[in-house]
């Protein structure tokens, strides 16, 4: 039921890049600013990036976000072993009146 | 630092209402700055936003779900509470608090968040 779209996996070595995306709609990502979060089991989900590109303190730049259209893209440079997590995107429905998330996707780094 | 802690029966029959209270710690559920939400999310799916409450008690529900929720604020005990009614298996879930809050354009983010509590709805 998730209401934005990402893929289900996503995978690199260590100091590369990575991308993942987050495809919504008209009233959500096409209207409103994108939000991304990791989750790692066990631990509540950490804020990474808002409002399509800023960052929260204490968040490192190798972490960036951005935002076209009705899509948006996390992007993680420089991998490490402890970026190995499941990353989400969330962003307000002006349809639903609410939020909606993205499915989630399960970054492994070989 | 701003701390949520979810609690609450971890085991809830079918048919009966699930209660679970958020405690906000090293912040206050009286700001008039922020909303406060509950979020959750059945084994194998994706997240699923369940409500959210500001300050004053205003709230707002997924219209999915709004027929069975109830979400309150306890300005004393500083806590904010989920009340879910008639629960089904399919209720099952890991089910988290989190703070809303807005940035200089007035879009609204959720930056802290719960380590989430898990609800089996069985008998």
């Amino acid at each position: 039921q998730s209401m934005l779209s990402q893929p289900p996996s996503a995978s690199g070595t260590p100091g590369q890049s990575v991308a993942i995306s987050c495809s919504g709609s008209s009233s959500s990502i096409g209207s409103n600013t994108v939000n991304w979060y990791q989750k790692v089991p066990g631990a509540a989900p950490k804020l990474l990036i808002y409002s399509n590109d800023q960052w929260p303190s204490g968040v490192p730049d190798r972490f960036s976000g951005s935002k076209s259209g009705t899509s948006a893209s996390l992007a993680i440079s420089g991998l490490q072993s402890e970026d190995e997590a499941d990353y989400f995107c969330a962003a307000w429905d002006d349809s639903l009146n609410g939020w909606v998330f993205g499915g989630g996707t399960k970054l492994t780094v070989l | 630092q701003l701390q949520l802690q979810e609690s609450g029966p971890g085991l809830v029959k079918p048919s009966e209402a699930l209660s679970l209270t958020c405690t906000v710690s090293g912040g206050s559920v009286s700001s008039s700055t922020y909303y406060w939400g509950w979020i959750r999310q059945p084994p194998g799916k994706g997240l699923e936003w369940i409500g959210s409450i500001d300050y004053s008690g205003y709230t707002y529900y997924n219209p999915s779900l709004k027929s069975r929720v109830t979400i309150s604020v306890d300005t004393s005990k500083n806590q904010f509470s989920l009340k879910l009614s008639s629960v089904a298996a399919a209720d099952t879930a890991v089910y988290y608090c989190a703070r809303t809050t807005m940035d200089l354009s007035y879009y609204y983010y959720m930056d802290v968040w719960g380590k989430g509590t898990t609800v089996t709805v069985s008998s």
